[in-house]
This record gives C-alpha cells, sequence and structure tokens, in this order.
C-alpha cells in the first residue's frame, strides 16, 4: 500500500450534470476525511469519517453533496446538480486514530481536480 | 469559532538560510493539536510536523521545528539550512481534540532563491 489515492485524477463536466470521487484510504487507517481546495486558498473541510460512520459535516456540504464509505474501506463523494462553484480541487486524506482517540499527521491523496463548465 | 491566520502571502528566502513562517490560531478548546503542510506546486500535501497543545517542548522534524508560544497562541515553522527544493505553499492547520474538523490556514509561498 503506497498512500491515498483518489480517482479520477481531473473531472471536467457540464453544468448540472452530477460527478463521483473515489478515495482509497491506507489500508490501515480508519479516520477518512473530505477537504476542497479552491485556487489560492487552504483545503476546506467538508466531511470526516471513523471507519463507516460519517461523523461531521461542514455546512459547505450542501444537500448536492453526499458521502459515503461502506464498509468503512473507499470512501465515494457524490456532487449532484453541479455548479461553476463547485470547480475546484476535492482531497482526501486518511489517519489512524491512536489509544489516545487523537490523530496527528493526515496523509493526503493526490486530488481530484473538478472543473465545471 | 476556530481560525488560523497566516500573514505572510508570500515569503523570499536565500538558500542556506533560515527562515521563520507565522501563524496564529484562535480557539477556546483547551487541547488541540497543530499542523504544518507543505504543498509543492505539483499539488499533494506533505505533512511536516505536529505540535500538541499540551507539550511543553516545541516540537522538531530535521530542518523544521514549530515556535510554540500558547500564551501568543502562536505557533510559527521554522526552516533552517533552506534549500531550493523548499519552494512551496506552505499551510498551517489545527484540529480540536473533541471534534475532527481540522482548519487551515490561507497558506504561505516561500520562494527559496540560489
Amino acid at each position: 500500500d503506497t498512500g491515498v489515492s483518489q480517482n479520477p485524477r481531473h473531472k471536467i463536466t457540464k453544468r448540472g450534470q452530477n460527478v463521483t470521487f473515489r478515495c482509497d484510504p491506507i489500508s490501515e487507517h480508519n479516520r477518512l476525511y473530505w477537504y476542497r481546495q479552491t485556487l489560492g486558498q487552504g483545503p476546506e473541510f467538508l466531511t470526516y469519517f471513523q471507519n463507516e460512520a460519517q461523523l461531521e459535516k461542514s455546512r459547505l456540504l450542501s444537500d448536492r453533496f453526499s458521502a459515503e464509505r461502506p464498509k468503512g474501506s473507499f470512501s465515494t463523494l457524490e456532487i449532484q446538480r453541479t455548479e461553476q462553484g463547485d470547480s475546484a480541487m476535492y482531497l482526501c486524506a486518511s489517519s489512524q486514530v491512536t489509544g489516545t482517540g487523537y490523530d496527528y499527521e493526515q496523509y493526503f491523496g493526490p486530488g481530484t481536480r473538478l472543473t465545471v463548465t | 469559532a476556530q481560525k488560523i491566520t497566516q500573514t505572510q502571502p508570500g515569503m523570499f528566502v536565500q538558500e542556506k538560510e533560515a527562515v521563520t513562517l507565522d501563524c496564529t490560531y484562535d480557539t477556546s478548546d483547551q487541547s488541540y493539536g497543530l499542523f504544518w503542510y507543505k504543498q509543492p506546486s505539483s499539488g499533494e500535501m506533505i505533512f511536516l510536523i505536529y505540535q500538541g497543545s499540551y507539550d511543553e517542548q516545541n516540537a522538531t522534524e530535521g530542518r523544521y521545528s514549530l515556535n510554540f508560544q500558547k500564551a501568543r497562541k502562536s505557533a510559527n515553522l521554522v526552516i533552517s539550512a533552506s534549500q531550493l527544493g523548499d519552494s512551496a505553499m506552505y499551510f498551517c492547520a489545527m484540529s480540536p481534540r473533541r471534534g475532527f474538523k481540522t482548519i487551515f490556514g490561507a497558506g504561505t509561498r516561500l520562494f527559496v532563491k540560489a
């Protein structure tokens, strides 16, 4: 296992279409995060899973966004009825919680760059 | 509300010199973690260093050290002996102990001159 992988790396779609991104975390990691990063900004938290449970969602995650992590393995992020404002880099990260219940380093994937035309 | 502030949009440093990237944060949590990540032009986020709010010693990782001043709520990154490969965006981030929403600053772009 060489790290967090994301597919596709690039996605161009027309406004109004649905898109789905996949993230495969490091296999032994139980936490998985989704972030959105626009040009010149830091990543913005979208949502977080511990195993298969989605424990926190940002208000940035509107009703058009949904994320799943079936069986606590890979995760998908779906955006319905895409808008031009959804154009961004979508980053996935994973981490392993320690015995203290706290994780330290998040390992990031290469991201999926979405362009909505 | 929790917030990370990085006031330096861009920094220049001469190769082999040290540079300090500033980060201040705001939180009402007593227990939290502070992180620095590097993002080269290729786009991947690379973890550099971590500091826990209750850690008494400043964190160090090779050429990276974190100057943690809890009372001032600052967590500056010091890079010693800068290398050309250090040219990148650097993000400061914070994660509370309770809840797991990690927030990032806007970043500082570092340029290392030969």
